[in-house]
């Protein structure tokens, strides 16, 4: 069995401040790692998403995360954040043999201040 | 494309009352998805058919909770009776192949209250 834990529930930060939005994952098997941002009101939409090769993966809206094998981490980056950058994020795991089945983490509101 | 279509956007109905919600996937797409979204639980996938037929239903909750796809371009949820505990929002999504991308694109989800 897979499962994700997003370390922070909450990370407000200043406009152009970069963030860093945790994620740990604990599964038996190899994974693939995916990101989401959701918007107010609306459907999730993929980020970005690793499932093999360079372990810097990069994403829409200059968002990046990396891949620790070691670490069993998947953190999301983006080095100056922008108001519209306001959102629900969340990691996501499935297992190689099946990625249309997706294992989400609880999320993180990332609120930007001006 | 006009993206994954779900209908109603809102729904707000009584304890013990039947509620369908329904989504068109966008067109040509293979799988289709229903999740939940709550507070508690966080977005839990609930359903996932390939060419119409489910594949796996583990994320149904309860019996009072039952998915069809009769065609390609047409899913309905239902669950029958409603609790309260069954509010949340309930998301489609469809995608072409398994993976592409993973969990489907999304559609605006249906906000469910049951009072």
């Amino acid at each position: 069995a897979q499962s994700v834990t997003q370390l922070d529930s909450q990370v407000p930060v200043f406009e152009e401040a970069p963030v860093e939005l945790r994620c740990n994952y604990s599964s038996s098997v190899s994974v693939y790692l995916f990101w989401y941002v959701q918007y107010p009101n609306q459907g999730l939409q993929l980020l970005l998403k690793y499932l093999s090769g360079s372990t810097l993966v990069k994403g829409i809206n200059g968002f990046e995360a990396e891949f620790n094998k070691s670490q069993t981490s998947f953190h999301l980056r983006k080095p100056s954040v922008h108001i519209s950058d306001t959102a629900e994020y969340f990691c996501a795991v499935s297992n190689t043999g099946n990625t249309g089945k997706l294992i989400f983490g609880q999320g993180t509101t990332l609120q930007v201040k001006p | 494309d006009a993206g994954v279509i779900q209908s109603p956007r809102h729904e707000v109905t009584e304890m013990g009352q039947e509620v369908t919600l329904r989504c068109k996937p966008i067109s040509g797409h293979d799988y289709l998805f229903w999740y939940r979204q709550t507070m508690m639980r966080g977005l839990e996938l609930l359903i996932y058919f390939n060419n119409n037929v489910p594949i796996d239903d583990s994320g149904m909750p309860e019996d009072r909770f039952s998915a069809k796809m009769p065609n390609a371009s047409f899913s309905t949820l239902k669950i029958q009776p409603s609790e309260p505990r069954d509010s949340a929002v309930y998301f489609c999504a469809s995608s072409l192949v398994a993976g592409d991308p993973p969990g489907g694109y999304f559609g605006p989800g249906t906000r469910l209250t049951v009072l």
